[in-house]
This record gives structure tokens, C-alpha cells and sequence, in this order.
């Protein structure tokens, strides 16, 4: 079992429609949670570190579930811009971080 | 925002030749650097863990005698690809862990280096 598991995608969603990804974690000392963006031939970019209490960041909103070991990232009202793929980043002790393979998504206008 | 460096960003070579890859913290001192390598639709895969002043800590089935890790400064680091060959052809992408103006330490990504090994 991969140690970060997300839906590789890819979503195909409309502007202005909301989408909702998810990523499972197999390590339960695991102690932060992020979500990535990584554009085509680019390197990953931090997009939001993942709270507990759940945080947003104007259209974004993530959501952790420490008992269920998953995260989960909703975009709403996708803009083209938001086409890219986003990476589950889990990080347990030591600053050792691993990656999930990322979702893609790609918004249509 | 904290920048990380990297250079060159595009490298073409023949097999059997030698690659060096420099990472860069431009505005803050990197007590941590991170080497990730990505083949195409595939996550980032953490190559090793250094430390300024000491060596590398290579993930389970990285040859460290391949992939040559110098971290000689807090600003610092260079991955040399030993003896390339096709199959090293990648994405690597550096990181840098510090504190660049925040009260927490943040990882923070070079742009990536192409490799493309003929």
C-alpha cells in the first residue's frame, strides 16, 4: 500500500463548478498535512498547510480526518487557472516529506 | 518569498557522462536540503536528506555512489549524477527547509532541473 494515495484524475469540470479531491495517509504518526499545486513541467508550489479545525483560503478549503487518515481539498467555483495537479504532501517527524502521485484537473471553459 | 535556485534548469548529455546540478537559498540559510527526482505522471520521490556540514541520508534503493551529495554551505547544495545514463533521464527538483521571514520553518522548491541523458 503506497504511503499517500490519491485519484490520479483526471477531473474535467466546467468554470464556476466545484470539486472536491481526497487522499488517504498510511502512516497515523504522520503530523502535517499540505496541499500542493504543481503545474505541467513545473515544480510544486504550496498551495494551503491542512488544519485539524479545517481551513479555507478564499475557494479553497481543506479538511483533515486524523481517524480516518485522509485529507481533503474543495475548490469552489473552479477558474481555468486552477488547472494543474494537486499534490497530497504528508510530512511525518524529521521534515520527511512524501508526495502522493496527484490528482489532475483540468477546468474547461 | 523564500527562492531556492537551481541551475542548470535544462541538461542534455551523452551516457557515461558526469552531472552536476547546483540548489541555491537565495534569501535565507537552508539548514535542510531535500533532493526529489520525478519521471513523467509520477509523484516526487525523495531522493535524500542532507544536512549543511555532513552526509547525505539516501532513501532505501538510491545508490548513494551515483548520486553524489555536497551540502558545503547553509546556502548550498549540489547533486552529482555519476556515469548517467537513459534511465536517469529525469526531473530533479531540490528543496530547501528554513526560515525565510516566517515564525515556522517551511520547505520551499527549486524550479527543477531536466535531465535528458542521450
Amino acid at each position: 500500500r503506497k504511503e499517500v494515495e490519491q485519484d490520479p484524475g483526471p477531473f474535467n469540470v466546467p468554470e464556476g463548478a466545484t470539486v472536491a479531491f481526497n487522499c488517504t495517509y498510511s502512516n497515523s504518526a504522520s503530523q502535517s498535512f499540505f496541499w500542493y499545486r504543481q503545474d505541467c513541467r513545473k515544480e510544486p508550489k504550496l498551495l494551503m498547510s491542512v488544519y485539524s479545525s479545517g481551513n479555507e483560503d478564499g475557494r479553497f478549503t481543506a479538511q483533515l480526518n486524523r481517524a480516518s487518515q485522509y485529507i481533503s481539498l474543495l475548490i469552489r467555483d473552479s477558474k481555468l487557472s486552477d488547472s494543474a495537479t494537486y499534490l497530497c504532501v504528508v510530512r511525518a517527524g524529521g521534515f520527511k516529506t512524501i508526495f502522493g502521485a496527484g490528482t489532475r484537473l483540468f477546468v474547461k471553459a | 518569498g523564500a527562492v531556492v535556485s537551481q541551475h542548470p534548469s535544462w541538461v542534455i548529455c551523452k551516457s557515461g557522462t558526469s552531472v552536476k546540478i547546483e540548489c541555491r537559498s537565495l534569501d535565507f540559510q537552508a539548514t535542510t536540503m531535500f533532493w526529489y527526482r520525478q519521471f513523467p505522471k509520477q509523484s516526487l520521490m525523495l531522493m535524500a536528506t542532507s544536512n549543511e556540514g555532513s552526509k547525505a541520508t539516501y532513501e532505501q534503493g538510491v545508490e548513494k555512489d551515483k548520486f553524489l551529495i555536497n551540502h558545503a554551505s547553509l546556502t548550498l547544495s549540489t547533486l552529482t549524477v555519476t556515469s548517467a545514463h537513459p534511465e536517469d533521464s529525469s526531473f530533479y527538483i531540490c528543496s530547501a527547509k528554513g526560515l525565510a521571514g516566517g515564525a515556522e520553518e517551511t520547505q520551499y522548491f527549486g524550479p527543477g532541473t531536466r535531465l535528458l541523458v542521450l
